[in-house]
This record gives C-alpha cells, sequence and structure tokens, in this order.
C-alpha cells in the first residue's frame, strides 16, 4: 500500500493568515492527489484533485501543487469556516489511502 | 442532487455481523461510473477505504479487511449494502458511503457511527 504522510498534524492561525499543508506519498503517484476537508461531526468534502483541480464551489483562496511524491494545500487569507481537519488521498493504486489529518486550529 | 445516507444498527455485539445500507436519493445507483464505496473512521482518528462494489457485482476490498468484508448492490432499491463480520471493538468507527469518481471520493453520506460493544 502506499503511505501517505501529512505535516503537520496540526497547526494554529489566525484569521487572514496563510498557511500550507504539505502531504507526502511513499512512492511516486504522478498527480493522482486529492485533498478533503472535514469539519467537526461532519462528513469530508472534497477540495481539490488531480493536485491542483478546484472542485467546483471551493472558494479560489483554496489551491493545491505538485506532483510525484511531494504535495501541498495552501489556504491564503484563513477564514472561520477553513478551521477544520484536512485529509489527502491517493488514487494512483489501490487501496485509495489517505494522510493522517492535519487539524487546523484557530490561534 | 444526488444525496446518500447509511442506515443500520448504532450498536453490535462482539463476534456479530455488522451490516450497513447506503441509499441513493435523487439519482440512481446504476448511474454514471457504476460503483461505489464504504470508507471508515475510527474515532478521533484518520479514513480507511473499505472497498469497492460495482452495479455488475464485481468488487475490490481493502486487503486488511478483505477476509470479513462483503458488498453488494440492490438495485431494486437503489441501495447498496456492506456487511462485517467477526466484529471486535477495533470495528468501532463511523461509517461513510461515498460515490467513487476515478478513484477520488466526490459525494459521501452522512455517516453512521456503529459501537462494537456487548
Amino acid at each position: 500500500d502506499i503511505q501517505m504522510t501529512q505535516s503537520p498534524s496540526s497547526l494554529s492561525a489566525s484569521v487572514g493568515d496563510r498557511v500550507t499543508i504539505t502531504c507526502r506519498a511513499s512512492q511516486s503517484i504522478n498527480s493522482y492527489l486529492n485533498w478533503y476537508q472535514q469539519r467537526p461531526g461532519k462528513a469530508p468534502n472534497l477540495l481539490i484533485y488531480a493536485a491542483s483541480s478546484l472542485q467546483s464551489g471551493v472558494p479560489s483562496r483554496v489551491s493545491g501543487s505538485g506532483s510525484g511524491t511531494d504535495f501541498t494545500l495552501t489556504i491564503s487569507s484563513l477564514q472561520p469556516e477553513d478551521f477544520a481537519t484536512y485529509y489527502c488521498q491517493q488514487s494512483y493504486s489501490s487501496p485509495p489511502t489517505f494522510g493522517q489529518g492535519t487539524k487546523l486550529e484557530i490561534k | 442532487q444526488v444525496q446518500l445516507q447509511e442506515s443500520g444498527p448504532g450498536l453490535v455485539k462482539p463476534s456479530q455481523t455488522l451490516s450497513l445500507t447506503c441509499t441513493v436519493y435523487g439519482g440512481s445507483v446504476t448511474s454514471g461510473a457504476y460503483y461505489w464505496s464504504w470508507i471508515r473512521q475510527h474515532p478521533g482518528k484518520g479514513l480507511e477505504w473499505i472497498g469497492y462494489v460495482y452495479v455488475s457485482g464485481s468488487t475490490f476490498y481493502n486487503p486488511s479487511l478483505k477476509s470479513r468484508v462483503t458488498m453488494s448492490v440492490d438495485t431494486s432499491q437503489n441501495q447498496f449494502s456492506l456487511n462485517l463480520t467477526s466484529v471486535t471493538a477495533a470495528d468501532t468507527a463511523v461509517y461513510y458511503c461515498a460515490r467513487p469518481t476515478e478513484g477520488l471520493f466526490d459525494l459521501w453520506g452522512r455517516g453512521t457511527l456503529v459501537t462494537v460493544s456487548s
């Protein structure tokens, strides 16, 4: 199985800050990398697919980049609704695997 | 728009079988890419893919659960289901049904907490 490792595991930031979350795959996954946001008590919600494509309805302050083994999710100008947990997921090979999550908290 | 809703017992005894159903509302279980998925999340933990089920009946399971998992589709009820046998406390989790599209999951149910306890 491909292992996905996110860093940091948690992050404190303020409204208006710019934050970056990193995801590393244990082998090359080309651009088969997806990002999800999960708010407490809710199901995950797809934000970014294919490393950098914005899912419909997701605000443009969210962006993704990377290829191969290293990927980033960036949120510019944090809004209150952005404080949540973020997961990366590889769709390169089966079984699909997720990172352990990054919890973004209000400072 | 299409919505997914999980249903089933919230409490299962150890060694018994966990059975959940996902109903597709606002669409057909036979539409789109013709396959569906189950994913679970242990309390306070990350996400674990359980498997895929195709409308044709083909299935692909996570090797870590393969010996205990069965998935199926009921087109007459517009549903798909999950059975997990010989459960233990380690199977306590929120179980989500989801729609995969080329390996990503673009639609999720709200999730249902299943607790394994006597």
